[in-house]
């Protein structure tokens, strides 16, 4: 069965600094990987996300992933967080050939320090 | 354009009560979905439809109903509410499945209290 794991349910990193998300899927066969950021009270916006081709994956606001097959992983990166980048981050797995129904990992809480 | 619009934003319902969680959609979408988020679980998928008159059970779909009369509504009914469907709902959609396809797209949420 599908799954997506977030090890880290809060992670708190001061403004400026780097920033990695970490996600790691199972799966059989190679799925669509997505990321997508929450803001307090609001619907859950898409920030990227993998089909195939090129592993490193460009988004908004600044933030890319990188799809690694043989770790089964999609961490999210930034280089310079942003106070406005506080917000909680959801990794999903979607089934190739599904009808597109998501697999949710428990989301990642991002607070940042001034 | 608004996207995946949904109502009501909050409700308080008592045990027994029942009412509507309404969503559209004016993206032309095929596919939509209801989830639930409870605080540290993530997103559950209820229900889905790929097309009008078509629905399908998700994850977790005791307690729930939904119809599918046209491409731009996808209700999602609790006909007993319990406390254990306090949570948040969001509905989302998304297009046909293709090359750059299955990007679903979410509303603003239901928060939703069973007292």
């Amino acid at each position: 069965a599908q799954s997506v794991t977030q090890p880290d349910i809060h992670i708190t990193v001061s403004e400026g600094a780097s920033l990695e998300l970490r996600c790691n899927y199972s799966y059989g066969a190679t799925p669509y990987l997505f990321w997508y950021v929450q803001s307090p009270g609001q619907g859950l916006q898409l920030l990227l996300k993998y089909f195939s081709g090129d592993t490193l994956v460009q988004g908004i606001k600044g933030f890319e992933a990188e799809f690694k097959r043989s770790q089964s992983s999609f961490n999210l990166r930034k280089p310079s967080v942003h106070w406005s980048d506080a917000a909680e981050y959801f990794c999903a797995v979607g089934a190739r050939g599904s009808q597109g129904n998501l697999i949710f990992g428990k989301g990642t809480k991002l607070s940042v320090k001034p | 354009n608004a996207g995946v619009t949904q109502t009501p934003k909050f409700r308080i319902l008592k045990i027994g009560q029942s009412m509507t969680l309404q969503c559209t959609q004016d993206m032309n979408h095929n596919y939509m979905y209801w989830y639930r988020q409870d605080p540290g679980m993530g997103l559950k998928l209820i229900y889905y439809s790929v097309g009008a008159g078509i629905t399908d059970k998700g994850e977790v779909p005791n307690g729930y109903n939904v119809s599918r009369s046209t491409t731009e509504d996808f209700p999602l009914r609790l006909e007993l509410a319990a406390p254990s469907q306090t949570s948040v709902y969001f509905c989302a959609s998304k297009e046909r499945e293709g090359h750059m396809g299955d990007t679903q797209y979410f509303g603003p949420g239901t928060r939703l209290t069973v007292l």
